[in-house]
């Protein structure tokens, strides 16, 4: 059971809009910023948002990020079949003194 | 943005201990906290430690206290994960990382390639 509760899978087709949610605690989310990862299975995982809706050089704009209260969003517009892959938010808890991961959410292009 | 190189994964029996590694190039090694994280076959991926810069402060999962240590050699851009009196649930794809951010703000990158550990008798 994984501190931060996200969806086990989403869909959406091509062209469509889809959001991906990651719920936590005032210990962790409530205080502390979110990242999101994209992990193409047989891969590393690679960063995608970082400090809530900051995204790296590289990571189209169709992809965003947001945070309201204990809970988190990935937001991924104009979908392509390449975003097919497993979303993965993490944030530090302070109770746990360490980081935690969502659990998860396959995101698979119909 | 640097890369990280990983090394050391294999079968192992349950009780045994393994040593992984993780060489670092393109970035001030020496100037970040690094990480280890974890996955299980099929599974998600779980924070397993970290490290200070200097290597002076380290934190852990309650799953590996007592049983892993993370280390570090700054003269030799590598980062070190000993694992001993390993168990069956401690089968999985270990990744390394950089640290980024401060203040419990953090993110990761870039990533290891992994390298998996089995235990199994």
């Amino acid at each position: 059971q994984s501190v931060l509760t996200q969806p086990p899978s989403t869909s959406g087709t091509p062209g469509q809009r889809v959001t991906i949610s990651c719920s936590g605690r005032r210990s962790n989310i409530g205080r502390n910023a979110v990242s999101w990862y994209q992990q193409v299975p047989g891969t590393a995982p690679k960063v995608f948002i970082y400090n809530n809706y900051y995204r790296p050089s590289g990571v189209p704009d169709r992809f965003s990020g947001s945070k309201s209260g204990t809970s988190a969003s990935l937001v991924i517009s104009g979908l392509q079949a390449a975003d097919e892959a497993d979303y993965y938010c993490a944030t530090w808890d302070d109770d746990l003194d360490g980081l935690v991961f969502g659990g998860g959410t396959k995101l698979t292009v119909l | 943005e640097g890369q990280l190189v990983q090394s050391g994964g294999g079968l192992v029996q349950p009780g045994g201990s393994l040593r992984l590694s993780c060489a670092a190039s393109g970035f001030a090694f020496s100037s970040d906290w690094m990480v280890w994280v974890r996955q299980a076959p099929g599974k998600g991926l779980v924070w397993v430690s970290r490290i200070s810069d200097d290597g002076r402060r380290t934190n852990y999962a309650d799953f590996v206290k007592g049983r892993f240590t993370i280390s570090r050699d700054n003269a030799r851009n590598t980062l070190y994960l000993q694992m001993n009196s390993l168990r069956g649930d401690d089968t999985a794809m270990y990744y390394c990382s950089r640290e980024r951010g401060s203040n419990w703000n953090y993110w990761f990158d870039p990533w290891g390639q992994g390298t998996l550990v089995t235990v199994s008798s």
